[in-house]
């Protein structure tokens, strides 16, 4: 079964620090990682779709960047927002469909 | 347009019975998915439909059905629930694996 990692489970900081989390993944057949924001009660919402080695994307506040020779992409967010409080997933595509990571659970305190 | 449409939104089955959840989209992409959520496992995946007239196997295929009815239609059946089928599923759709995955908003499956 393929595994495909997050790190940390789970995080909390302060209103206006910055973070990152880790995705791991196959680093063979890579075709595409995705990176999506999931709120409580909610739908996984999209992010970034990353296809090449040495990608780097951004929007707003959070930005990715991916490595598929060594099988990582990181996620960052610079100075944290209540509002970024939600679970982040990573999801792998392998063929025809997709395995996502168990998540980072980010929690922002005002 | 209403992205990804997911019906019923909650659910309570007894031990047994069927049901059948449907999923429609409206931006013509020809992949369809069905995931389950549960505490701690993330999202799974159940079955998915990479273009119409196809389906296949996830990780999580036991217990369900589906069937690709055109292009926008994807429903997931449950023959015979049991309670470990209660979770939150959700249906998503894309047009290519490198485009973004639209998902909708979840329904609330309680198996007793």
């Amino acid at each position: 079964i393929l595994n495909v990692e997050q790190s940390p489970q789970s995080l909390h900081v302060q209103e206006g620090d910055s973070t990152n989390f880790t995705c791991s993944f196959p680093s063979s057949n890579f075709y595409a990682l995705h990176w999506y924001r999931w709120e409580t009660a909610k739908s996984p919402e999209a992010l970034f779709v990353m296809t090449l080695n040495g990608d780097e994307k951004k929007k707003g506040r959070i930005s990715a960047t991916l490595n598929t020779k060594e099988g990582y992409s990181y996620l960052y967010i610079k100075g944290s927002q209540p509002e970024d409080s939600a679970t982040y997933l990573c999801a792998f595509c392998w063929g025809q469909n997709f395995v996502f990571g168990p998540g980072t659970r980010l929690s922002v305190l005002p | 347009n209403a992205g990804v449409t997911q019906t019923p939104k909650f659910q309570v089955l007894k031990t047994g019975q069927s049901m059948t959840l449907q999923c429609a989209q409206d931006m013509n992409h020809n992949s369809m998915y069905w995931y389950r959520q549960d505490p701690g496992m993330g999202l799974r995946l159940i079955y998915y439909s990479a273009s119409e007239g196809t389906t296949d196997k996830g990780e999580v295929p036991n217990g369900y059905n589906v069937s690709r009815l055109n292009k926008r239609e994807f429903s997931l059946r449950l023959e015979s629930a049991a309670p470990s089928q209660t979770s939150v599923y959700f249906c998503a759709s894309i047009e290519d694996r490198q485009e973004t995955q639209y998902f909708g908003p979840g329904t609330r499956l309680l198996v007793l």
